[in-house]
């Protein structure tokens, strides 16, 4: 049971616009910065998002963060193939003093 | 360019200990706080430990606590997470994680290394 909850499974047809939902508490997403990670097949995982909504250069304008109280998104605009992944949220929790991370989302591009 | 470069996985039985080292290049090792995140077969991420740039301040999961330590050895660029008391539950692939900053207390990991696997069975 994660401390950060996710849905296990998202989809979407190539082009469309899809949302990765991660939700919290006042002790993590409510006070502190989410993160949000891409993890391609068998590969390491990558960051995404920093502090809420800023992007690694690099990371494609589709890829895009928002959060609202003791929720975050994932926004992904003009789904590609490629885009096929799990994804993950995180933040700091301070009730526990540790990284807490969601259970991960499945993308499908259909 | 940044590099991580994981080793010391392996089979242990339960019980048993082993230690896993990050060589880290190609960025100011002193200056950045450093983690470690693992992920089971078929199963999401899990952080398990970060420390601070210095050395000085440590953090970990309760899962792990008391049994795994966190370290570094700046003049060797070295990270090292020493294992102890393994269970079947720590079976995963470790990754060590940099974090762009000299606090280890938030989950910005902008560069991460291949992976090295951990099997605790008899």
């Amino acid at each position: 049971q994660s401390v950060l909850t996710q849905p296990p499974s998202a989809s979407g047809t190539p082009g469309q616009r899809v949302t990765i939902s991660c939700s919290g508490s006042s002790s993590n997403i409510g006070s502190n910065y989410v993160y949000w990670y891409q993890q391609l097949p068998r590969t390491a995982p990558k960051l995404l998002i920093y502090r809420d909504i800023q992007r690694p250069s690099g990371v494609p304008d589709r890829f895009s963060g928002s959060k609202s109280g003791t929720s975050a998104s994932l926004a992904i605009s003009g789904l590609r193939s490629e885009d096929e992944a799990d994804y993950y949220c995180a933040a700091w929790d301070d009730s526990l003093s540790h990284v807490v991370f969601g259970g991960g989302t499945k993308l499908t591009v259909l | 360019e940044v590099q991580l470069l994981e080793s010391g996985g392996g089979l242990v039985q339960p019980g048993g200990s082993l230690t896993l080292s990050c060589a880290a290049s190609g960025f100011s090792f002193s200056s950045h706080a450093m983690s470690w995140v693992r992920q089971a077969p078929e199963k999401g991420l899990e952080w398990v430990s970060s420390i601070s740039g210095s050395g000085y301040t440590t953090y970990y999961a309760g899962s792990v606590k008391g049994r795994f330590t966190i370290s570094r050895d700046n003049s060797d660029n070295t990270l090292y997470l020493q294992m102890n008391s393994l269970r079947a539950e720590d079976t995963a692939v470790y990754y060590c994680a940099e974090v762009p900053g000299e606090s280890g207390s938030y989950p910005h990991f902008d560069y991460w290394g291949q992976g090295t696997l951990v099997t605790v069975s008899s």
